[in-house]
């Protein structure tokens, strides 16, 4: 199993709702990624998790909270959002972070906030 | 900090061969050079990677001079379903924790028209 699964693949929020996006992989891979896409921009990366440890946070608003429950899993809570803030929201996993440059790319959740 | 420089965008013709440079004039000595694919609404995939002269895949070459100030993708005998984003991508240190990131550049827009 090569793949990295997302969900939902669209989401639609208001500005005061609460969501969540789901990552999911069970390459045993131990490091995973949070991106997010802008339309006919590159992926920039917000947040790794390193054996479920947070280890890097590129200055995102608290607004967006990651959560890594277990090896497999990868989470992103989203609370009080802008309009500003949709855009293709990509996870991604490598072997660990010594390798992040051949990660697996899930499809992405598509949320429009509104 | 290593930076890629491509062409923003390239035309081609189904069964010609695409070769897509990649200038990374100040990459590090243990830094790898990788390439992703990116087609709409879809996350990157990884095509190949390599350090220096050639890397052959069932999909692509990569090109890789002494100096290793440049790489070039090539995509032999393109067709339609290769129009895509194409990033090139070298090794980013976070110098804080020492892990490896996946910084993406601007990317090259590849459209091949039958």
């Amino acid at each position: 199993d090569t793949e990295v699964t997302q969900t939902p693949k669209h989401l639609v929020m208001g500005m005061t709702n609460k969501k969540s996006l789901k990552c999911e992989q069970h390459m045993g891979h131990r490091a995973m990624y949070w991106y997010k896409q802008k339309a006919k921009k590159p992926p920039e990366l917000m947040f790794v998790y390193s054996y479920e440890k947070l280890s890097i946070n590129e200055s995102v608003p608290s607004r967006f909270s990651p959560e890594c429950p277990n090896s497999s899993l990868l989470n992103l809570h989203l609370h009080a959002l802008q309009p500003e803030d949709s855009a293709l929201y990509l996870c991604a996993s490598s072997q660990d972070v010594g390798s992040a440059t051949e990660a697996f790319f899930g499809q992405g959740t598509r949320l429009t906030v509104v | 900090l290593a930076k890629t420089t491509q062409p923003i965008s390239m035309d081609s013709y189904e069964g010609q061969e695409v070769n897509i440079t990649c200038s990374h004039n100040n990459i590090a000595t243990n830094d790898y050079i990788t390439w992703y694919q990116q087609f709409p609404s879809q996350g990157p995939r990884f095509i190949i990677q390599g350090y220096k002269t050639k890397v052959t895949n069932e999909v692509a070459s990569l090109f890789i001079p002494a100096d290793r100030k440049s790489s070039t993708l090539s995509l032999p005998r393109v067709s339609l379903s290769d129009t895509a984003v194409y990033y090139c991508l070298v090794g980013d240190y976070e110098r804080n924790t020492g892990f490896q990131k996946l910084v993406f550049g601007t990317g090259t827009r590849l459209l091949v028209s039958p």
